[in-house]
């Protein structure tokens, strides 16, 4: 258990709908990031939170976004969602105070959204 | 980010050390190489990292050759547990601490 959660762990909706993905953080853990893994690209990184601000974009799509609210969770949020989207979604946190090398990121158990 | 080349499968005896290459040749100074594995579509499971010098925890050893450019990851005593799919990935700072994620190796580890 790595500490980090995930809900809910299965997602089942329709094309054109919108979804919420939520991820808390360890205990002190003041960065969030989010990763997509589908079958055909793998694990990619999304973005990335540090302590309720956007550090970093990755390969997210404009009709996603998400957020981190002061208590230090985070949420992805996915609309307009399409048979493509249907994915692993992993959240990772770390403590990332400061720019130390050594900050490492633990995975929650992630959300698999699957798009009908 | 440094490329890294990992093979893209390995099987393995239970009970047996499994050795897991990984090449970096353009790793730079300041890069660090980390290891996660991911079991059947948990979340990615970090193991170990390290900057020049060899490490070991509980669950792993990690060489790091002299010239950075290559590392193996020694799993002491394979069991069946440890099958999943290994990742080397290296990590540079200014990249918003994010981890680039390539094929890994996929390890069968066999009674």
């Amino acid at each position: 258990d790595s500490g980090v959660t995930q809900t809910p762990k299965h997602l089942i909706t329709a094309t054109g709908q919108r979804v919420t993905l939520r991820c808390s953080p360890r205990s002190g853990d003041l960065s969030v990031y989010w990763y997509q893994q589908s079958l055909d690209q793998g694990l990619q990184f999304l973005i990335h939170y540090y302590n309720g601000e956007e550090r970093a974009k990755g390969n997210i799509l404009e009709r996603f976004s998400a957020q981190q609210f002061p208590d230090l969770h985070s949420e992805l949020n996915l609309s307009s969602l399409e048979l493509g989207d249907s994915a692993l979604y992993f959240c990772a946190s770390s403590v990332d105070i400061g720019l130390y090398l050594t900050d490492t990121q633990y995975f929650g158990p992630g959300t698999r959204l699957t798009v009908l | 980010d440094a490329k890294t080349t990992q093979p893209t499968s390995m099987d393995c005896a239970e009970g047996r050390a499994a050795n897991l290459p990984c090449n970096h040749s353009t790793i730079s100074g300041n890069e660090y190489v980390y290891w996660y594995r991911q079991i059947h579509s948990q979340g990615p499971q970090y193991i170990i990292h390290g900057l020049k010098n060899n490490e070991t925890n509980e669950m792993a050893s990690l060489i790091i050759t002299e010239d950075r450019k290559s590392s193996t990851l020694i799993l002491p005593h394979a069991t069946l547990r440890d099958t999943a799919v290994y990742y080397c990935i290296v990590r540079v700072a200014a990249a918003g601490n994010k981890l680039t994620f390539g094929g890994g190796t996929r390890v069968l580890v066999k009674p």
